[in-house]
């Protein structure tokens, strides 16, 4: 099976610039999240989305931060302007849905790694 | 005060022991538990995964949930270099959201 897709693995951009990422989920997972991890802390949601629709934003600045899951399979998640404290490893996750029984929990992508200067 | 702490480390320990990483809690509304690993610039893999209180084994691990004390702990027995990773932990309440709070992870170095 394969895994959660993202890309690019890495990027680095001055600040005040603008950024774009990419994820790819597990094949038939209804349930895509975002998260922020910083160096040396563990991972904050960001966005999580069921199908192509938005079921927490609530931590997304979102006066930067943009995400959209067009036809409820890929996501893209943007920064414009970026801020040096930006600088973060950006991980997609992925899992099947709805259903609190089933014994399935988040898949993560290897993140792509933001270095803000 | 954080919802989910967790002692950074780092953990380093001699091939062969045993370890223990811990986490605490302040929401008691959470009731699915999780253990992963992360090794360096890698996303974390799922280790473990616990449903309210209680134990889970699998192979070398061991989750416990103590939900009264709002404490979890991850064993893991006959450690192995390759164990050498972060371990975060993270939890979740019922329902359908299913979003992640994790902790900032312990560091765990298994030398050989």
């Amino acid at each position: 099976e394969a895994g959660v897709a993202q890309s690019p693995r890495y990027k680095i951009i001055e600040k005040r610039q603008s950024v774009a990422f990419w994820c790819n989920p597990i094949s038939g997972h209804a349930t895509l999240y975002w998260y922020q991890q910083i160096l040396g802390q563990g991972p904050k949601l960001l966005i999580q989305f069921q199908n192509n629709g938005v079921v927490d934003d609530s931590q997304l600045p979102k006066d930067r931060f943009s995400a959209e899951r067009l036809k409820g399979v890929d996501s893209t998640l943007k920064i414009q302007p970026a801020k040096l404290e930006d600088s973060a490893v950006y991980l997609c996750a992925s899992s099947l849905g709805r259903d609190a029984k089933l014994n399935t929990e988040a898949f993560f992508g290897q993140g792509t790694r933001l270095t803000v200067v | 005060q954080k919802e989910v702490e967790q002692d950074p480390g780092p953990l380093s320990v001699p091939e062969g022991a045993i370890v223990s990483l811990n986490c605490t809690y302040s929401n008691s509304a959470f009731q699915y538990f999780m253990w992963y690993r992360q090794y360096s610039r890698k996303g974390p893999e799922l280790l473990m995964y616990t449903y309210s209180s209680g134990n889970k084994e699998d192979g070398r691990f061991t989750a416990q949930v103590d939900k009264s004390s709002k404490y979890i702990s991850l064993f893991i027995r006959d450690s192995q270099p390759s164990d050498s990773a972060t371990y975060l932990c993270a939890m979740r309440f019922s329902g359908s959201a299913r979003q992640l709070t994790f902790g900032s992870g312990t560091q765990l170095t298994v030398l050989p």
